[in-house]
């Protein structure tokens, strides 16, 4: 079946660098996408999302990228810091569901001091 | 409570025995969500209950596996007879209404199941 994976399993930073954590789905139907951010024993924590009908959006700090061309979805994270050392994860709206979401395996991000 | 409550928060179990597993969604939220996520993985999609309409079980791995939201509100995930291949995190979540953009998903903490 169809299912949203990352392109790299670790990602290993400098406190102040900027972080890049990318995400390929294979789903065209989806057209709804979410990052979210788990830290050791927490639940995961809502980062951002974005719809299909753009290809950029900003937060605090963050900007998602969705390159629906390629099918590609990137988590950018400026001036990284210690606390944000986390498994990161990609999820999906499953082939355009308004409920159900497909999660990649997660990437994770340390970020030296 | 701010956010969505489980509990408990870890339980260890003998093979065989029944389970339960508890969520309280954020106050207001109509849509609620249990997800299970084993050791390393990403998130796996179990049963989505919205309002009073008939929820969707499709993800539920197995008919030893139940889950009932009572009032609209609390929600009870069922394990009978656990095996070991049960042990997980099991995540609750809830939103406004079903999720999409403006309606953020928001999940508990988990509760950690063992199965020994």
């Amino acid at each position: 079946g169809e299912s949203v994976g990352l392109h790299l399993p670790t990602l290993s930073v400098q406190e102040g660098d900027n972080s890049i954590i990318n995400c390929a789905y294979s789903n065209s139907a989806s057209d709804y996408f979410i990052w979210y951010k788990q830290e050791s024993g927490k639940g995961p924590q809502f980062i951002i999302d974005i719809r299909s009908n753009m290809d950029k959006r900003q937060g605090q700090r963050v900007t998602v990228l969705l390159n629906k061309t390629v099918k590609h979805l990137s988590l950018q994270i400026a001036a990284t810091q210690p606390g944000d050392s986390a498994v990161y994860f990609c999820a999906e709206n499953s082939g355009g569901s308004n409920y159900k979401l497909t999660f990649g395996k997660g990437t994770l991000l340390t970020v030296n001091p | 409570g701010a956010g969505v409550s489980q509990s408990p928060s870890n339980k260890v179990t003998e093979k065989g025995k029944d389970v339960e597993l508890r969520c309280d969604p954020i106050s207001g939220h109509t849509a609620l969500y249990w997800y299970r996520q084993s050791l390393g993985q990403g998130l796996e999609f179990l049963i989505y209950f919205q309002g009073n309409s008939a929820p969707d079980k499709s993800g539920l791995p197995s008919d030893r596996f139940s889950a009932e939201r009572t009032g609209g509100s609390v929600s009870t995930l069922t394990i009978q007879r656990t095996q070991q291949e049960d042990s997980a995190v099991y995540l609750c979540a809830s939103s406004v209404v079903a999720g999409g953009l403006g309606n953020t998903i928001y999940f508990g903490e988990g509760s950690w199941l063992t199965v020994v």
